[in-house]
């Protein structure tokens, strides 16, 4: 089974310049988070889909970064136009159940990153 | 809210030392989740704690689980090179959307 995988690997771009990320997760997923990790600090998380529904974007830095989920499978995040404070790994994961019950050691499924340069 | 604090930050031992990862947390977490990070690479689960005194162990590690003291550690016994990664401990929110709250990270070294 595939995992979670994400595209590019990595992007540097300029300041002012738009960056679109992809995720595709785990198929039957139907949760797909995004976290960011600036360099030297913790995995933060930015928003949660349902499908295609956004249930939680309490994490989103600003209005600059948009997050869509088409049809409830792949997901894109986009960064227009991209600040210098933008720059970190940006992390996709997915899981199967929203909540796991006391008993589930399910977890979510993260895919390796998109590095993000912004110059 | 919750917040995480894991140390250290880096680690570096020799192989065949043992070492702990420390991960505490402030508030209630629903569970406690150990990754581990290879650069360039996916997190790769590595543990689920989900009750007061939970141990799991898988070859060379150990992770436990104090929920009375917040307190969860990731035991390094007789380390290789293999080990070498970043690994992450995180918790999650038990209101609102289950997200996860990660620590800094430690970035461990194993030197030969």
């Amino acid at each position: 089974e595939a995992g979670v995988t994400q595209f590019p690997s990595h992007s540097v771009i300029e300041k002012g310049q738009t960056v679109t990320l992809r995720c595709d997760p785990i198929s039957g997923h139907d949760n797909l988070y995004w976290y960011r990790r600036v360099m030297g600090k913790e995995i933060k998380f930015l928003l949660h889909f349902v499908k295609e529904s956004k249930q939680d974007e309490s994490g989103m830095p600003n209005n600059r970064f948009l997050a869509e989920r088409t049809g409830g499978t792949y997901s894109t995040l986009k960064v227009q136009p991209a600040e210098l404070e933008d720059s970190g790994v940006y992390f996709c994961a997915s899981s199967q159940v929203l909540i796991p019950t006391s008993a589930s050691t399910d977890t979510q499924y993260f895919g390796p990153g998109t590095r993000l340069t912004v110059l | 809210e919750l917040k995480v604090e894991q140390n250290p930050l880096f680690l570096s031992m020799q192989e065949g030392k043992n070492y702990t990862i420390y991960c505490n947390y402030s508030t209630t977490s629903d569970r406690l989740y150990w990754y581990r990070q290879d650069p360039g690479k996916s997190l790769e689960s590595l543990f689920v704690l989900l009750s007061n005194g939970a141990v799991k162990q898988e070859g060379r590690l150990m992770a436990s689980l104090d929920t009375k003291a917040r307190l969860s550690t990731l035991h390094i016994t007789a380390a290789v090179h293999d080990l070498s990664a970043t690994y992450f401990c995180a918790g999650t929110t038990t209101s609102g959307t289950y997200k996860y709250i990660f620590g800094t990270g430690t970035r461990l070294k194993v030197l030969a």
